[in-house]
């Protein structure tokens, strides 16, 4: 089974505090992908990356940045968190074009 | 903005009754299109897909696609409680590739 696992089910972070969230997918995957869940907005695509070293910004990049220095690993920031930032992160991964997404569990970020 | 909408519910339907659950999309050049099942506190799966106008049936499950009309439907045949989730439309637009654009989602509760 694949399996992409986020570092943290839950987090509580400060205003101004720089965040990191960390993705790991164990099947080899190409296309890795940020989202983030509110209710009554769906999931919106932060940052996605196609290949080790490569990011594209989503429809709401703003506040954010990837890094992705391995292949299996694809790594969200805040540079200085915000309340408005508070939300559900999930992290997914594809083989392919986009299509068949596996997600991670999520995590849940407070920023108070 | 290309955007998908979905009507958010609740939507509640009777056990073995059919549940019909509806997706507009604005860009009309998309091509590729999903449906995601989500159920509380998890995350989304991919269920159905659909690519060519007409019904693709894979079990108690039937998505419909009309390009004519920008709409895609999701129809559950003996509706089940174990159907209980959130029901995500997700499609690729043109000019957008390997990035999926979600709804916000129609939650479905099927009563014993």
């Amino acid at each position: 089974d694949v399996k992409v696992t986020q570092s943290s089910r839950y987090l509580v972070k400060r205003t101004g505090e720089k965040v990191f969230l960390e993705c790991v997918q164990d099947m080899d995957h190409e296309n890795m992908f940020w989202y983030r869940q509110d209710p009554g907005l769906g999931l919106r695509l932060i940052y996605f990356s196609y290949d080790v070293k490569m990011k594209e910004k989503g429809d709401i990049p703003e506040g954010y940045s990837v890094s992705r220095e391995k292949k299996e690993r694809f790594s969200l920031i805040l540079e200085s968190a915000s309340t408005n930032q508070t939300s559900m992160y999930l992290c997914a991964s594809d083989q392919g074009r986009g299509e068949k997404l596996f997600f991670g569990s999520g995590t849940q970020l407070s920023v108070l | 903005q290309k955007e998908v909408e979905q009507n958010s519910g609740p939507l509640s339907v009777p056990e073995g009754a059919i549940a019909s659950l509806n997706c507009t999309y604005s860009d009309r050049g998309s091509q590729s299109f999903f449906w995601y099942r989500q159920y509380s506190g998890k995350s989304p799966e991919l269920i159905m897909s659909i690519y060519s106008n007409g019904d693709k049936e894979d079990g108690r499950f039937t998505a419909q696609l009309n390009k004519a009309s920008q709409y895609v439907s999701l129809l559950i045949r003996d509706s089940q409680p174990s159907d209980s989730a959130t029901y995500l439309c997700a499609v690729i637009s043109s000019g957008s590739a390997r990035q999926l654009t979600f709804g916000s989602g129609t939650q479905l509760t099927v009563l014993p």
